[in-house]
């Protein structure tokens, strides 16, 4: 069964790098026409995605957090990560991960892990 | 920038039909996803490709669009239905991916 599961600090300093990793059990990241995503929500806020990356390593991000995020994969853990630099108080969200199947009838995301919080304060 | 609208709060008794939509320009040629997601729990996907449904998820949960309007219908709605529930699509450019502002669900 497929799972995801995040892990990384809790607390990141204002200006500071987050860094979080998902790790995925129960299937190969090599799998085609599959992305692994990452998809933030602030405290009782809506969801926000964050970007992408394919098993080879090319990425896609939104554009107005292009800037300052970076998703990399590690197929050899079935891991990829994600680092976001020069984090604000607006940056404190509950972080997740998914699987997101992207075809050319749709895309979804299915399963999530079960989120992490990431506050940034001092 | 590319905008999914719902409306805040849809609010139903038990064994009513519950509608929530989900409208934008680029609908017409994007599928919708729709999610719920339960207080203090991570989101879970009911619909994708507009209106296929994963398994496990019962057959009350059912997805249609017509034009720019995606719509997720819960024929029969059930106390443990409450939630938010948020539909995601991406613009026409594929470069623009996100979610609707979310709809509240009330069932009582």
């Amino acid at each position: 069964q497929l799972q995801l599961q995040e892990s990384g600090p809790g607390l990141v300093k204002p200006s500071a790098t987050l860094s979080l990793t998902c790790t995925v059990s129960g299937v190969s990241m090599r799998t085609g026409s599959v992305y692994w995503a990452w998809i933030r929500q602030p405290p009782g806020k809506g969801l926000e995605w964050i970007g992408n990356v394919y098993y080879s390593g090319s990425t896609y991000y939104k554009p107005s957090l292009k800037s300052r995020v970076s998703i990399s994969v590690d197929t050899s853990k079935n891991q990829f990560s994600l680092t976001m630099t020069s984090v604000t108080a607006a940056d404190t969200a509950v972080y997740y991960c998914a699987r997101h199947e992207d075809n050319w009838d749709g895309e979804w995301f299915d399963p999530w892990g079960q989120g992490t919080l990431v506050t940034v304060s001092s | 920038s590319y905008e999914l609208t719902q409306p805040p709060s849809v609010s139903v008794s038990p064994g009513q039909v519950a509608r929530i939509t989900c409208s934008g320009d680029a609908l017409p040629k994007k599928s919708a996803s729709w999610y719920q997601q339960k207080s203090g729990q991570a989101p879970l996907l009911v619909i994708y490709e507009d209106n296929k449904r994963p398994s496990g998820i019962p057959e009350r949960f059912s997805g249609s669009k017509s034009g720019a309007v995606a719509t997720l219908t819960i024929a029969g709605a059930q106390v443990d239905d409450e939630a938010d529930y948020y539909c995601y699509s991406s613009d026409n450019s594929g470069n623009h991916r996100l979610f609707g502002g979310g709809t509240k669900l009330t069932v009582l």
